[in-house]
């Protein structure tokens, strides 16, 4: 069975740090693009940064540029999120995705099949 | 940024009912929109790809239409468990974006 669990939530005051956790199994994050995604309190889905097989791209929203950096531990099949600097505006809900797709004709197509239960990131004092 | 803008916020129906979402994406997409049903406190869940596929164990009361910059997701027969926050969301650049989602309720 194919599934992503989250961890390292909790509450960090403005400018603090937090490294959050993905643990995959039913599959291996070395063949899939992996992917964070966050939904603020009662707001809707926010996409975050996203990582290829091999850890040698990484895309970035531009309000995380600078701040976050995804990495992956293809050994033990984990995918991180290191946060620094996190502004009250980061509080929310932070989701490891998997994501499936392809590209044909000059058009691709992407979109997220397996999602974790979230962890919950506070930025609060 | 493509820019997904989904129609009604909020929609009220019954059991039964046949339901229709829209999406609206700011420049066109081809077929490459997705939709995701999310219940509260649970994270979403996809039913469509590629605009009209139904993923694996979806109900086939659920399907999807559209290509360039309009979609929609219609539900043929509601049924309570539908009852739920819809969204469609596109990454076919970047960034990956989302629609403001569409609740479903009673």
């Amino acid at each position: 069975e194919v599934q992503v669990v989250e961890s390292g939530g909790g509450l960090v005051q403005p400018g603090g740090s937090l490294r959050l956790s993905c643990a995959a199994s039913g599959f291996t994050i070395s063949t899939y693009w992996m992917n964070w995604v966050r939904q603020a309190p009662g707001k809707g889905l926010e996409w975050v940064a996203n990582i290829n097989h091999g850890g040698s791209q990484k895309n970035y929203v531009d309000f995380v540029k600078g701040r976050f950096t995804i990495s992956g531990d293809n050994a033990k099949n984990s995918l991180f999120l290191q946060m620094n600097n996190l502004r009250a505006d980061d509080t929310a809900i932070y989701y490891c995705a998997r994501s499936s797709g392809y590209c044909s004709g000059g058009t691709c197509s992407n979109w997220f099949d397996s999602w974790g239960q979230g962890t919950l990131v506070t930025v609060s004092s | 940024a493509i820019h997904l803008t989904q129609s009604p916020s909020s929609l009220s129906a019954s059991v039964g009912d046949r339901v229709t979402i829209t999406c609206r994406a700011s420049q066109g997409i081809s077929s490459a929109l997705a939709w995701y049903q999310q219940k509260p406190g649970i994270a979403p869940k996809l039913l469509i790809h590629d605009a009209s596929n139904l993923e694996s164990g979806v109900p086939s009361r659920f399907s999807g239409s559209g290509s360039g910059t309009d979609f929609t997701l219609t539900i043929s027969s509601l049924q309570p468990e539908d009852f739920s926050t819809y969204y469609c969301q596109q990454f076919t650049s970047y960034p990956p974006t989302f629609g403001q989602g569409t609740k479903l309720e009673i």
